[in-house]
């Protein structure tokens, strides 16, 4: 079943603007990750979060993790034409056996 | 390193063939991998667990006899589409996981044309 729900499900930003996607799910979790994935092509992990961080850091992207609220948030800042693809969030729920759960998806346009 | 390597990356064929699609893990081996299915503009779908040596678990609604998976070694998982049919066409993706731990590591897909 979809768990993961991201919004918007269609970014255009200008290159060198932040952009910023959300994601929001049901149930309790191990972790969440996000995941890019170009066009015709198969998923690249970006960053994972677990249940009891807040907030992780790789270069130029940030994602949040409200387990409270149940959702987490990708930041990625000044975006590059190179950044555009499809992002995905995919929750690792518990007792799942690491069976991930993906979301819709958001389509990130970056305008050179 | 976790470098999932997927074959074919394109196949075209008529209707009523069976199809196989290899998924391999290079560099680490995989007791478990999984196979996704995706439709244009939506996200994937998880259809089966590869559990090497065992049977695969398929999920609801999937069916075992038209989608069969063997995972005969720790690198290898193989996705066979039998009979297959228009509404079969699909991207097929695989993913694994080294030492069943996160993250995933996924190839690079399928694309599937029945024609």
């Amino acid at each position: 079943s979809q768990q993961g729900e991201e919004d918007p499900q269609a970014l255009s930003i200008q290159e060198g603007e932040n952009a910023t996607m959300n994601c929001s799910y049901k149930t309790s979790i191990n972790n969440l990750q996000w995941y890019r994935q170009n066009s015709g092509r198969g998923l690249v992990h970006l960053i994972l979060i677990r249940s009891n961080e807040r907030e992780k850091h790789s270069g130029r992207l940030r994602v949040t993790l409200d387990t409270s609220k149940k959702s987490s948030s990708l930041l990625i800042t000044a975006s590059r034409a190179a950044d555009t693809a499809s992002y995905f969030c995919a929750t690792d729920p518990t007792g799942a056996n690491s069976k991930l759960t993906f979301g819709k998806g958001i389509t990130l346009s970056v305008r050179p | 390193g976790a470098v999932v390597s997927q074959h074919p990356s394109r196949v075209i064929c008529k209707s009523g063939t069976s199809v196989k699609i290899e998924c391999r893990s290079l560099d680490f081996q995989a007791t478990t991998m999984f196979w996704y299915r995706q439709f244009p503009k939506k996200s994937l779908m998880l259809m089966a667990t590869s559990n090497e040596g065992s049977k695969a678990t398929y999920e609801q609604g999937v069916e075992k006899d038209k989608f069969l998976i063997n995972h005969a070694s720790l690198t290898l998982s193989t996705l066979t589409v039998t009979s297959a049919h228009p509404e079969d066409s699909s991207f097929y993706i695989c993913s694994a996981a080294p030492g069943g731990h996160q993250p995933q590591h996924f190839g690079d897909g399928t694309r599937l044309s029945i024609l």
